[in-house]
């Protein structure tokens, strides 16, 4: 069965530090794993996901499939950054969200 | 372009009375999604259509839960009756048919609270 754990429920760093935030899978199949993004008082919406293998906003988040991880990095935290972030799973079957890490970036 | 629109934004309603949302999807998209949000959990899919057919409801609890998406285009997620348990954030969300069938676009939601 599909499965996403994030195990941070909340992440805090100090503006300028390093950011991780850490996604596990579990699928059988070929998956394709994507970053979420709610920012306070906005829809969800799509960071980023690994196909495209870019970079957006500083975020990068690399496929590790020998781990089955996907975790979202960025080396340099803004206050801006923060906001919920789930990971999600897709694949032949639809999308299978986390449980989101609130990530709070203090001044 | 304009975004999924949902209305209404929230509702407050007693257990056992009944409640509909609606949703516009954006121009164009094919793919509509109804997802059910608790509190402290990500969102979990509904009901997924492809025009005005459903394609997987697996996860619709259908004894209260219905919706439908007559024309292919606005869809409405209905609750008779509804449970406590069913207090969420009611999320809808379409996709175009050009992009992977994972990138979504988000409604604001419908925040369902049943006290």
């Amino acid at each position: 069965a599909q499965r996403v754990t994030q195990p941070e429920k909340l992440l805090s760093v100090f503006k300028g530090a390093p950011v991780e935030l850490k996604c596990n899978y579990s699928y059988s199949g070929s998956p394709e794993l994507f970053w979420y993004v709610q920012y306070s008082r906005q829809r969800l919406q799509l960071l980023l996901r690994h196909i495209s293998r870019e970079s957006i906003k500083g975020f990068t988040a690399d496929l590790n499939k020998g781990e089955t991880s996907f975790h979202l990095k960025k080396p340099f935290a803004q206050e801006e950054d923060s906001a919920m972030y789930y990971c999600a799973l897709g694949g032949n079957t639809p999308l299978v969200f986390g449980k989101g890490t609130r990530l709070s970036v203090i001044a | 372009e304009a975004g999924v629109a949902q209305s209404p934004r929230y509702k407050i309603i007693e257990k056992r009375q009944s409640v509909a949302f609606w949703c516009n999807p954006i121009s164009g998209h094919a793919t509509l999604y109804w997802y059910q949000q608790i509190l402290g959990q990500g969102p979990k899919l509904l009901i997924q259509f492809q025009n005005n057919g459903v394609v997987d409801d697996s996860q619709l609890p259908k004894d209260r839960f219905s919706a439908e998406r007559l024309k292919g285009v606005d869809s409405t997620l209905k609750i008779q009756p509804a449970k406590l348990e069913d207090s969420a954030v009611y999320l809808c969300a379409s996709r175009t048919p050009r992009a992977s069938k994972n990138i979504q676009y988000f409604g604001a939601g419908t925040r369902l609270s049943v006290l």
